[in-house]
């Protein structure tokens, strides 16, 4: 299995742009996670969606950001304005019931100038 | 709700030496607990995790955890650092099937950083 696939691996953009992460999780795995991980604030859940409908998303920051899944294997994050306080890693994981285990990506390094 | 609390931001040991990387957790349900590493610029790794089975766990690399309920305590161990082991871990805490909507929520705690000298 390749593990959950994160794109890109890094991104450099302007405060103002808009920026897309993209995962690509376990095949079968049923669960999808979006966190974010600065110094500040360590790991922070975004939100997180069981069989492509969005169950928590409490812990988005604002109206900025947004996420969707479309379907079982694939998810994007969206942020729209970007600001330089979004830079940060951010990570995707999948799990299923069966495993109990989450399963991480190798994240993306943002930085917003 | 669900909270961890690792205790020390930051450990240092000696090659060979033991390492003991304590967390403790807060949960209205019985818990699933789990390690994970962080190595420099890469994803989480499970190191091992407990699902109410065995309260002692083994996991990957020679770590090991004891879930002690009585101490609300999941505390990592291992007996003999080696440099490889310097790294970020992660204790996190989460619901199975008894936490209904909160299934698969995990909550981390804020980490701690090892550094093994030689």
């Amino acid at each position: 299995d390749a593990g959950v696939i994160q794109s890109p691996r890094h991104e450099v953009t302007e405060m103002g742009q808009e920026v897309t992460l993209r995962c690509k999780p376990i095949s079968g795995h049923d669960y999808l996670f979006w966190y974010r991980q600065t110094m500040m604030r360590g790991l922070e859940l975004l939100i997180y969606f069981n069989n492509n409908v969005p169950i928590d998303d409490s812990g988005m920051p604002e109206d900025r950001f947004s996420a969707k899944m479309p379907n079982a294997s694939f998810s994007t994050l969206k942020i729209q304005p970007s600001e330089p306080r979004d830079s940060a890693v951010y990570f995707c994981a999948s799990s299923s019931p069966y495993t109990d285990t989450q399963y991480f990506g190798p994240g993306t390094r943002l930085t917003v100038l | 709700a669900q909270s961890v609390t690792q205790l020390g931001s930051h450990v240092s040991v000696s090659e060979g030496a033991l390492v003991l990387l304590r967390c403790n957790y807060s949960s209205s349900v019985p818990p699933y607990l789990f390690w994970y590493v962080q190595y420099p610029n890469q994803g989480l790794q499970l190191l091992l995790k407990y699902t109410s089975a065995a309260t002692l766990v083994k996991g990957i690399n020679g770590f090991e955890a004891e879930f002690k309920k009585s101490e609300t305590s999941f505390h990592l161990t291992k007996p003999s650092a080696h440099m490889s082991d310097a790294a970020e871990y992660f204790c996190a805490v989460s619901v199975g099937f008894a936490g209904g909507t909160s299934y698969g929520k995990l909550t981390f705690g804020q980490g701690t950083i090892l550094t093994v000298h030689p």
